[in-house]
């Protein structure tokens, strides 16, 4: 496996169920990030681990619970979601080098799309 | 008023044709600019990334950054089917955020 991996790709859910996305990254990175994707909108930042600690939060909702056991992997557990969560998810990663404030790419993986029902 | 504004579209041209896109921006702070190209069912690439005010050329692809305007493009010479995507617009700011556009979905017709 190459770059960044996602899994399912596809997920269909009841608002009562309890599911996770999985996100692994194998380029090294020592940052990961959550994105949502929905039509119209611009992506939205969730979450964001650099060296494993969740550096930024934005107000995402507390049904979306993120976890970084490690710097290769990143999930994203959902419970009680609501229809309007129904988007595109995708994790990114990047080599954040501390104390500067360089460009670092973020690479992305292909998006788990998750339907709410 | 959004931090980064972006024609949605749908966008279509024959092939050969000249492309433009352009985002619009509010924050005078933001330091990078880059273009995203996204097909459909991947995630999103990096196509290229600028630092100041100017031109960037690779390829086919012009990037063009005006701060003082706060208004970037992308253009794409010669365009081609396999160019037919999403292209996101997005902008970093010093504290390292990330701030995209809704994207703007291009088809080129053979």
């Amino acid at each position: 496996e190459t770059g960044v991996t996602q899994t399912p790709r596809h997920l269909v859910m009841g608002m009562t169920n309890k599911k996770s996305l999985k996100c692994e990254q194998h380029l090294g990175h020592n940052a990961m990030y959550w994105y949502k994707q929905s039509a119209k909108k611009p992506l939205e930042l969730m979450f964001v681990y650099n060296f494993k600690e969740q550096t930024e939060n934005n107000s995402v909702p507390s049904r979306f619970s993120p976890e970084c056991p490690n710097s290769s992997h990143l999930f994203l557990h959902l419970h009680t979601l609501q229809p309007e969560d129904s988007a595109l998810y995708l994790c990114a990663s990047s080599q954040e080098d501390s104390g500067r404030s360089s460009y670092n790419e973020q690479f992305f993986g292909p998006g788990t799309r998750l339907t709410v029902l | 008023q959004k931090e980064v504004e972006q024609d949605p579209g749908p966008l279509s041209v024959p092939e050969g044709a000249i492309v433009s896109l352009n985002c619009t921006y509010s924050n005078s702070a933001f330091q990078y600019f880059m273009w995203y190209r996204q097909y459909s069912r991947k995630g999103p690439e990096l196509l290229m990334y600028t630092y100041s005010s100017g031109n960037k050329e690779d390829g086919r692809f012009t990037a063009q950054v005006d701060k003082s305007s706060k208004y970037i493009s992308l253009f794409i010479r010669d365009s081609q089917p396999s160019d037919s995507a999403t292209y996101l617009c997005a902008m970093r700011s010093p504290g390292n955020q990330f701030y995209f556009g809704t994207g703007t979905s291009l088809t080129v017709i053979p």
